[in-house]
């Protein structure tokens, strides 16, 4: 069965940069692209980007752009996404999620709590 | 860009029909038939419940229906149950200088 499984909780101070991973199983890793959401407490979610593990083509948030790093492992079939000078506004739920050719998600993992704390 | 428009909250009681309208604009909701749903319990992460405006996905019961009209889609629950009390978000495909995933804001589905 399709299965992603996530990295854990990680606690930040702002300024510092934070790398989550997402081990994927049960499917042919480069035939669906990844993607990732987060959810900010109480709050909808929110778009952060995505990586087609095919040919390693990205795209980002544009207010993410910069500061964000999506990569992928074939021989582990690990995605990671890597944010950098995070601020307390980064502190979220950060799920990763199997990205369909229709631009849909259908299999989310359950998800890394990021808290941004001094 | 700014996030789909759904209401912040719709109630119904068990056995009713209520339907979640998520509107956008003619660059995104009204450019693509690639409109998905998806609902979240608390704690859960997101299910999805409808894709390419009114496709199930295996597995999801027929209840489930959503539909396009213009710049705004729907999705509609027959027959309600109080499992169905869940956030419900709509999102789209939106394609400009770069491809993203637009997602609504968010509805609280209340089952009186």
């Amino acid at each position: 069965q399709v299965q992603l499984v996530q990295s854990g909780a990680e606690v930040k101070k702002p300024g510092a940069s934070v790398k989550l991973s997402c081990k994927t199983s049960g499917y042919t890793f480069n035939t669906y692209g990844v993607t990732w959401v987060r959810q900010a407490p109480g709050q909808g979610l929110e778009w952060i980007g995505w990586i087609s593990v095919y040919n390693g083509k990205t795209d980002y948030a544009e207010k993410l752009q910069g500061r964000v790093t999506m990569t992928t492992d074939t021989s582990t079939t690990t995605a990671f996404m890597e944010l950098r000078s995070l601020g307390s506004d980064d502190t979220a739920i950060y799920f990763c999620a199997r990205l369909r050719s229709g631009w849909d998600i259908d299999f989310w993992g359950q998800g890394a709590l990021v808290t941004v704390s001094s | 860009q700014s996030a789909l428009t759904q209401p912040a909250s719709v109630s119904g009681s068990p056995g009713q029909s209520i339907t979640i309208s998520c509107t956008g604009t003619s660059s995104d909701v009204g450019s693509y038939k690639l409109v998905s749903w998806y609902q979240q319990h608390p704690g859960k992460a997101p299910k999805l419940l409808i894709y390419e405006v009114s496709k199930r996905p295996s597995g999801v019961s027929n209840r489930f229906s959503g539909s396009k009209s213009g710049n705004t889609a729907s999705l509609t629950i027959s027959g309600l149950q109080a499992e169905d009390e869940a956030d419900y978000y709509c999102s789209s495909y939106v394609r400009t200088t770069t491809s993203y995933v637009l997602f609504g804001g968010g509805t609280k589905l209340t089952v009186l």
